[in-house]
């Protein structure tokens, strides 16, 4: 049982380039959502949706964007990465009151 | 300020011994309340929730909410070097699918042979 799967692990990117963190879960959970974690400042709501062809923003919405064709995949793209967008990022579905995570994506950009 | 506030640790304590996490907030319109464990490099994963006031038993682990001071506990009893985490509280103010969940910041254990 896979859960919810992210992709890449690590990624490096330039200030200004584009890319796409990838997530996919195996549970026909409806609810999927991405946070950020940053130190001191707790785990951050970016993009949620409640289906597919469904989403809304979150806490810290700016400079993402996020789409949700099938209940299986909830992509997040960054679409011109900038040093503030360094952390980690934390994919998640939701079935009830329990958030099942991925293991996450640590993003740096220089 | 911030909703819910959690000191950052690290809290070190020999094994076995009784463990107190703790959380404040400050929005009393907050009902449900969980704890997550975060092992190093992992994502969280749900430890405890309670909705209200009052405790959740589960083995080795009680959570404790008092509303009136609006304050969260999560105890940890004869704690195992495999408790070594960050704990984060996360609470929410309705069940609805669209309600926020606003986590703390996480406090590091450490539990030392």
């Amino acid at each position: 049982n896979a859960g919810v799967t992210q992709t890449p692990k690590f990624q490096v990117l330039k200030t200004g380039q584009s890319m796409t963190l990838q997530c996919a879960q195996d549970m026909n959970h409806e609810y999927m959502s991405w946070y950020r974690q940053d130190p001191g400042m707790g785990l951050r709501l970016i993009h949620y949706s409640v289906g597919a062809g469904i989403t809304d923003q979150g806490e810290v919405p700016n400079g993402y964007n996020v789409s949700r064709s099938t209940t299986e995949d909830f992509p997040l793209r960054l679409l011109s990465a900038a040093p503030s967008q360094t952390s980690v990022y934390f994919c998640a579905s939701r079935k009830g009151e329990k958030l099942f995570f991925g293991s996450g994506t640590q993003l740096s950009v220089l | 300020q911030k909703e819910v506030e959690q000191d950052p640790g690290p809290l070190s304590v020999p094994e076995g011994a009784i463990v107190s996490l703790n959380c404040t907030y400050s929005n009393s319109a907050f009902q449900y309340f969980m704890w997550y464990r975060q092992y190093s490099r992992k994502g969280p994963e749900l430890l405890m929730y309670t909705y209200s006031s009052g405790n959740k038993e589960d083995g080795r682990f009680t959570a404790q909410v008092d509303k009136s001071s609006k304050y969260i506990s999560l105890f940890i009893r004869d704690s195992q070097p495999s408790d070594s985490a960050t704990y984060l509280c996360a609470m929410r103010m309705s069940a609805g699918t669209a309600s926020k969940l606003t986590f703390g910041t996480g406090t590091r254990l450490q539990v030392t042979l």
